[in-house]
């Protein structure tokens, strides 16, 4: 079935530095690839999509980069924040409208100041 | 922007007791929606695929006998947790697909549901 695996499960760095969070699917078939944030006892906040017709995207201080071959995808967070303290989850999904969404298992992202 | 609401927010109830959470879709149409359950500290799971006007779609080892899933409009579905037990206590969160300012499809989800049962 339809797996997405997420790395690393607790990440933290120096506030100021890059935090690199990576993913890997199963689904061939997936082509719609969302990143969350959520705090605790809150829903996912969506930060940042790709989709399958696009290799990278940018927002600020936020980027994803996406593989289709090697059906790797990654999120980067440049300049942290004490802010971005956070669980972070990757998706996959076939679409954004009709399919469902597969989450990785999170990573628990710590800035120290 | 696309907004979605849940109802209740938290709640407790007795072993063996039914509990019914709502999720809508405030200022748009869904004619499908996802229910998800978050352990604490785990990942979201979803267990279910609703569809306006038809049956619910299980994820593999769901019961939809003992979590029923009605979606009766277009702006409303809801899961019913019958025979609630201890292990069943959990976060559970909705989602549907939908449109925000700018045109960014995508899926939005509820602020979910904590469910407590003693």
């Amino acid at each position: 079935g339809e797996n997405v695996e997420q790395h690393p499960s607790t990440l933290s760095v120096q506030e100021g530095d890059s935090a690199v969070i990576k993913c890997t699917y199963s689904d061939s078939a997936s082509n719609y690839f969302p990143w969350y944030k959520q705090e605790l006892g809150k829903r996912p906040q969506l930060i940042i999509d790709i989709r399958s017709n696009v290799g990278e995207k940018k927002d600020q201080r936020i980027a994803v980069t996406l593989n289709k071959t090697a059906k790797h995808f990654s999120l980067h967070i440049t300049e942290t924040q004490p802010e971005d303290s956070a669980v972070y989850f990757c998706a996959a999904s076939r679409d954004w409208i009709a399919s469902k969404i597969i989450f990785g298992s999170g990573t628990r992202l710590s800035i120290r100041p | 922007g696309a907004v979605v609401s849940q109802h209740p927010s938290r709640v407790i109830c007795k072993s063996g007791t039914s509990v019914k959470i709502e999720c809508r879709s405030l200022d748009f149409q869904a004619t499908t929606m996802f229910w998800y359950r978050q352990f604490p500290k785990q990942s979201l799971m979803l267990m279910a695929t609703s569809n306006e006007g038809s049956k619910a779609t299980y994820e593999q080892g769901v019961e939809k006998d003992k979590f029923l899933i009605n979606h009766a409009s277009l702006t409303l579905s809801t899961l019913t947790v019958t025979s609630a037990h201890p292990e069943d206590s959990s976060f559970y969160i909705c989602s549907a697909p939908g449109l925000a300012g700018g045109n960014q499809e995508t899926q939005y989800f509820g602020p979910g549901t904590r469910l407590l049962v003693l």
